[in-house]
């Protein structure tokens, strides 16, 4: 595997469901990053983390709880959402410390879908 | 309110033709920019950057042109090629204050029509 893989790629979930979004990244970075992009909005920065610490909590609501285990893995663990959390969840790694100036390399995103 | 505006939902731009894609910002603090390309069920990846210092910044058939007496940014791709089609995002950021934040445009959807 190269670049940022994201797993799973589709996920249907019910409000009382328990899931959670997995990202690895293969680039020997030490930074990452979760993205939330709803229909017909930008993409908007949910959490950052920085040599396994986070370092950004962008106001995000705390039914959704990340996780650093290691600088290659990153989680999105998701409880009792909404449906207006339906959307595509990206997860993005860079060289630290992050900003703007290191390059981010997206994965593919989970489409995601709350009944 | 939208920080990073492209106000243009679409594009089509014939092959060999120059193709303008167009962000405008409302955020002064912004010193930093950004464009990224996105596949479908592809990632967005990166394409070029720009800081407020300089005016132009160029990578082969990409260049991108600030005026930040405007608040404006616009990516040029010359000549456009099929593969170029693709969503494009214009992403600003407040790099100075050591900001995490890139703030994305809603992007332009480009076809390339061969």
């Amino acid at each position: 595997e190269t670049g940022v893989t994201q797993t799973p790629r589709h996920l249907v979930m019910g409000m009382t469901n328990k899931k959670s979004l997995k990202c690895e990244q293969h680039l020997g970075h030490n930074a990452m990053y979760w993205y939330k992009q709803s229909a017909k909005k930008p993409l908007e920065l949910m959490f950052v983390y920085s040599l396994e610490e986070r370092v950004e909590n962008n106001s995000v609501p705390s039914r959704f709880s990340p996780e650093c285990p290691n600088s290659s893995h990153l989680f999105l663990h998701l409880h009792t959402l909404q449906p207006e959390d339906s959307a595509l969840y990206l997860c993005a790694s860079s060289q630290a410390p992050p900003g703007p100036r290191e390059t981010q390399y997206f994965g593919p995103g989970t489409r995601l879908l709350v009944l | 309110d939208q920080q990073v505006k492209q106000n243009s939902p679409s594009l089509s731009v014939q092959e060999g033709r120059i193709s303008i894609l167009n962000c405008d910002y409302t955020n002064s603090m912004f010193d930093y920019f950004l464009w990224y390309k996105k596949y479908p069920a592809e990632g967005p990846t990166f394409l070029i950057s720009i800081s407020s210092i300089k005016d132009k910044n160029e990578d082969g058939r990409f260049t991108v042109f600030l005026n930040k007496s405007a608040k404006h940014l616009s990516l040029h791709i010359v000549p456009s090629q099929p593969g170029d089609s693709a969503v494009y995002f214009c992403a600003a950021s407040d790099a100075g204050a050591g900001s995490y934040q890139l703030t994305f445009g809603k992007g332009t959807k480009l076809s390339v029509i061969p």
